[in-house]
């Protein structure tokens, strides 16, 4: 996040293909993981949420993948829709830094018609 | 359902001036955080506010100050304003641990 005039990952799919999106996440420590969905000029939206006992779970159309060994979280997106494109960023929470939650680098997510 | 409100959603201000930007929590949300985000950036957390104290702090600026209300609002307050302010800064609220939901942001432009 320090970098000035990052350029985002993008990672562009046709409609209705499935969408994976990945993020090495820093701290063993943390036991709370996040996928937020940014769209242009608004706040961060929660998408789906993984705990560390966990290795998988899924939602409406989402999956979120975790994998402790080598610290990586990825979200899989079904049927990917043109509502989909958006910056997607995964947060971590880690134990005895209070509920703060800390963002890895954005993906941009752009959906071909 | 209520979301997170923040006031203004734009604001343009010139260099060593003042801003204070407000965020008006979830109903029953005990817990308040600030975000920056620089533009094509992640979000840095800046300071966040349980009940009403400071509850952990970030990469706050001395120039910044914040503070959360006696109704769970929060302020935040930004002097000697620089080029390098100009960003979105994000509120979050929570109750207790549990999940955090975003504003939809003010945009600081310094000029």
């Amino acid at each position: 996040g320090e970098s000035v005039g990052l350029h985002l990952p993008t990672l562009s799919v046709q409609e209705g293909d499935n969408s994976i999106i990945n993020c090495a996440y820093s701290n063993s420590a943390s036991d709370y993981f996040i996928w937020y969905k940014q769209e242009s000029g608004k706040g961060p939206q929660f998408i789906i949420d993984i705990r560390s006992n966990m290795d998988k779970r899924q939602g409406q159309r989402v999956t979120v993948l975790l994998n402790k060994t080598v610290k990586h979280l990825s979200l899989q997106i079904a049927a990917t829709q043109p509502g989909d494109s958006a910056v997607y960023f995964c947060a971590e929470n880690i134990p005895g830094g209070g509920n703060k939650l800390t963002f890895g680098t954005g993906t941009q997510l752009k959906v071909e018609l | 359902a209520a979301g997170v409100i923040q006031s203004p959603r734009h604001l343009i201000k010139e260099k060593r001036e003042t801003a204070t930007l407000k965020c008006y929590p979830i109903p029953r949300h005990d817990t308040v955080y600030w975000y920056q985000q620089g533009p094509g950036q992640d979000p840095q957390f800046l300071i966040s506010f349980y009940e009403k104290m400071q509850s952990d702090k970030g990469s706050i600026p001395d120039r910044f100050s914040a503070q959360q209300f006696s109704d769970y609002h929060s302020e935040l307050n930004m002097s000697s304003l620089e080029l390098g302010d100009s960003a979105l800064y994000f509120c979050a609220s929570s109750l207790r641990n549990e999940k955090l939901f975003f504003g939809s942001g003010t945009q600081l432009s310094v000029l």
